[in-house]
């Protein structure tokens, strides 16, 4: 149990373009989802906290207008990079977590994110 | 605020070997969680032991230890008779404990990159 999923695992664009990255829990409801970002050779870095139905909560030095994160259900929480360049190409990782266990979190098998 | 120190950067031993990766944290929280994750090149995190802050036993699984001590701050982990598979790079992380408040992040150490040589 507790799985979470991510897709694409791998993606290419475009400066300028934007992207989106699905994070889903397959078989639980996950009222907290966190973004990580990891550039390489580094740590792993919070971007943001959302719970569902609410609007996230960036971490300082995040640009919320440029990373937009949706936690519409309690299944599906999305990452979309706006107007991406090259400094964005990272690895991005979801993590998902429980009300009844809080102290839980499920990460997801990242997404790597390359802009040309 | 909370920060997590994993002093090694890189550590290279010969397969069979123990080997320790030091993990030292600051909180001002009196309840939180530690957690150890080990990164294969896959890049997804592999979660390995979560302990709370009441929680000072050691823990022993398989070839695995791990070592809280409240008293300097640390949580070090121990892979006796390491294997070439072991090769990793290896997170310690924290967490605030606020129950009903929900889910908090993890803060994360800058990892230890290890490398089991055969």
């Amino acid at each position: 149990g507790a799985v979470v999923s991510q897709h694409p695992s791998r993606v290419i664009c475009k400066s300028g373009t934007s992207v989106k990255i699905e994070c889903r829990s397959l078989d639980f409801q996950a009222t907290t989802m966190f973004w990580y970002r990891q550039f390489p050779k580094q740590s792993l870095m919070l971007m943001a906290t959302s719970n569902e139905g609410s609007k996230a909560t960036y971490e300082q030095g995040v640009e919320k207008d440029k990373f937009l994160i949706n936690h519409a259900s309690l299944t599906l929480s999305t990452l979309t990079v706006t107007s991406a360049h090259p400094e964005d190409s990272s690895f991005y990782i979801c993590s998902a977590s429980t009300l009844d266990r809080p102290y839980e979190q499920y990460f997801g098998p990242g997404t790597r994110l390359t802009v040309t | 605020a909370q920060k997590v120190t994993q002093a090694q950067t890189e550590i290279s031993v010969v397969e069979k070997e123990d080997v320790t990766l030091d993990c030292v944290y600051e909180t001002r929280d009196t309840t939180y969680y530690l957690f150890w994750y080990k990164q294969p090149p896959s890049g997804e995190l592999v979660f390995l032991i979560r302990r709370n802050s009441f929680d000072e036993q050691n823990e022993i699984s398989g070839r695995y230890s791990w070592n809280f001590q409240k008293s300097t701050s640390s949580f070090n982990f121990t892979i006796t008779a390491s294997q070439v598979v072991d090769s990793a790079v290896y997170f310690c992380a924290l967490s605030e404990a606020r129950g009903f408040q929900g889910a908090q992040k993890l803060v994360f150490g800058q990892g230890t990159r290890l490398t089991i040589n055969p």
